[in-house]
């Protein structure tokens, strides 16, 4: 039972433009969202969060929206850069089993293009 | 930043050996480390938590006694792999959380293959 799903495995954007990557959940506890960034050969690093009393975060180029009603955030980045392509994972917690017991979706592979 | 180490990065062992991998946070302590498993085109699955100087809490599907985890000291926490076969070839990575922090730190990951 796939709690947290990316459903698109890859996506390619030019420089310059927006990306946005999307997730959806299942489990209406989930009340923290986090966006994890991932290189080849190294750990996920986190990149931003979200609390579910809010339906926007921004910090720089990187903006996670959440739509509690859809169940469905998104993580868009503008403008896009090629240091961005990287394996993106999207996860969620339910604060009441410990805000750090993760559950995460299968990634997204951004590809940006010079 | 706060950093995970996270070895071997990459192990290649024969079925019915068993496979230690050591996850250390460098400088800080990490009260919790946490292992997952990650099989192609699929999640990171949650194995284990572990809390220093206690036994680890498993998740449901998980056998405790293949996935030993020991979490002797507040850098150092190990998964060995017992009695390996060849559908415990896997992606395994460890992350950490700081005794007062709130921040997932990751390991770099390692790939087990089991022959």
């Amino acid at each position: 039972d796939q709690q947290v799903k990316q459903n698109s495995p890859s996506l390619s954007v030019q420089e310059g433009r927006i990306s946005i990557l999307n997730c959806d959940y299942t489990n209406s506890m989930f009340d923290y969202f986090l966006w994890y960034k991932k290189y080849p050969a190294e750990g996920p690093t986190f990149l931003i969060s979200i609390s579910s009393i809010k339906d926007k975060n921004e910090d720089g180029r990187f903006t996670v929206f959440l739509n509690k009603s859809a169940k469905h955030l998104s993580l868009h980045i503008v403008p896009s850069q090629p240091g961005d392509s990287a394996v993106y994972f999207c996860a969620a917690s339910a604060r009441r089993e410990g805000a750090q017991k993760l559950v995460f979706g299968q990634g997204t592979r951004l590809t940006i293009n010079p | 930043g706060a950093v995970v180490s996270q070895h071997p990065s990459r192990v290649i062992c024969k079925s019915g050996t068993s496979v230690k991998i050591e996850c250390r946070s460098l400088d800080f302590q990490a009260t919790t480390m946490f292992w997952y498993r990650q099989f192609p085109k699929q999640s990171l699955m949650l194995m284990a938590t572990s809390n220093e100087g206690s036994k680890a809490t498993y998740e449901q599907g998980v056998e405790k006694d293949k996935f030993l985890i020991n979490h002797a000291s507040l850098t150092l926490s190990t998964l060995t792999v017992t009695s390996a076969h060849p559908e415990d070839s896997s992606f395994y990575i460890c992350s950490a959380i700081q005794r007062s922090g709130t921040k997932l730190f990751f390991g770099s990951g390692t790939q087990l293959s089991v022959l």
